[in-house]
């Protein structure tokens, strides 16, 4: 997990809420990722980042907002809390295009959100 | 829209046997595939990356290839170790710096 923060790493809320996790990089790596990790369906993408301030949707996106207004930080929001995104969310990063390592993603450690 | 399917969902081995993960894509279009490991409560750690145009990638006792034409990948782990008990996971992007799509894993338990 070297060079990726996320905070929290677990957190209890309440239907409702809202709710914002944060991912720090070290790496001054372009590209930013939020994915969620559950069971019977895997690891989904939810919104990326290619650079300050651009975002893009992924596959599992409603219900979320991004923003990364500098390159080491990339917050996702959940505006309205609701039980179906109970979930363990994961941030990762890549320095993209050119070399094949450019591609490789690393993964912070997790984030455990459970929403009551 | 593309699809990550790898089997089984579950392996158990004794201690010193090869075995092999299996890990399948619908669109042969893609970019690269990789390989990842995740220990419980952990985040995934990128094992190896094969681009398009490889057919395989090593290191250590892993090696991964690829068959784009038939949409397979598989990883192959020589004298498995308990140390090596993990879920394993492929992902496949379409693009360079795309997001990845996801297999939901293989469980693998290396016995003592």
């Amino acid at each position: 997990d070297a060079g990726i923060t996320q905070s929290p790493r677990h957190k209890v809320t309440e239907t409702g809420t809202p709710v914002t996790l944060r991912c720090h990089q070290t790496e001054n790596h372009r590209y930013m990722y939020w994915y969620r990790q559950d069971p019977g369906h895997g690891l989904r993408l939810i919104h990326y980042s290619y650079g300050v301030k651009d975002t893009d949707k992924g596959e599992v996106s409603d219900g979320y907002s991004v923003s990364r207004s500098k390159t080491e930080d990339f917050l996702l929001t959940l505006e309205s809390a609701t039980s179906s995104q109970t979930s363990v969310y994961f941030c990762a990063i890549s320095y993209g295009r050119g070399t094949s390592g450019a591609n490789v993603l690393t993964f912070g450690a997790g984030s455990r959100l459970t929403v009551l | 829209k593309q699809e990550v399917t790898q089997i089984p969902a579950a392996l158990s081995v004794p201690e010193g046997e090869n075995l092999v993960l299996n890990c399948s894509f619908t669109d042969s279009a893609i970019y690269n595939l990789q390989w990842f490991r995740q220990d419980p409560g952990k985040g995934l750690t990128s094992l190896l990356l094969i681009q398009s145009s490889q057919r395989e990638q090593t290191s250590g006792r892993l090696n991964a290839s690829l068959d784009k034409s038939s949409g397979r990948s598989t990883l192959y782990i020589a004298a498995s170790q308990p140390g090596d008990s993990a879920t394993y996971l492929c992902a496949v992007s379409l693009t360079s710096g795309s997001r990845l799509t996801f297999g939901e894993g293989t469980q693998l338990t290396v016995n003592p």
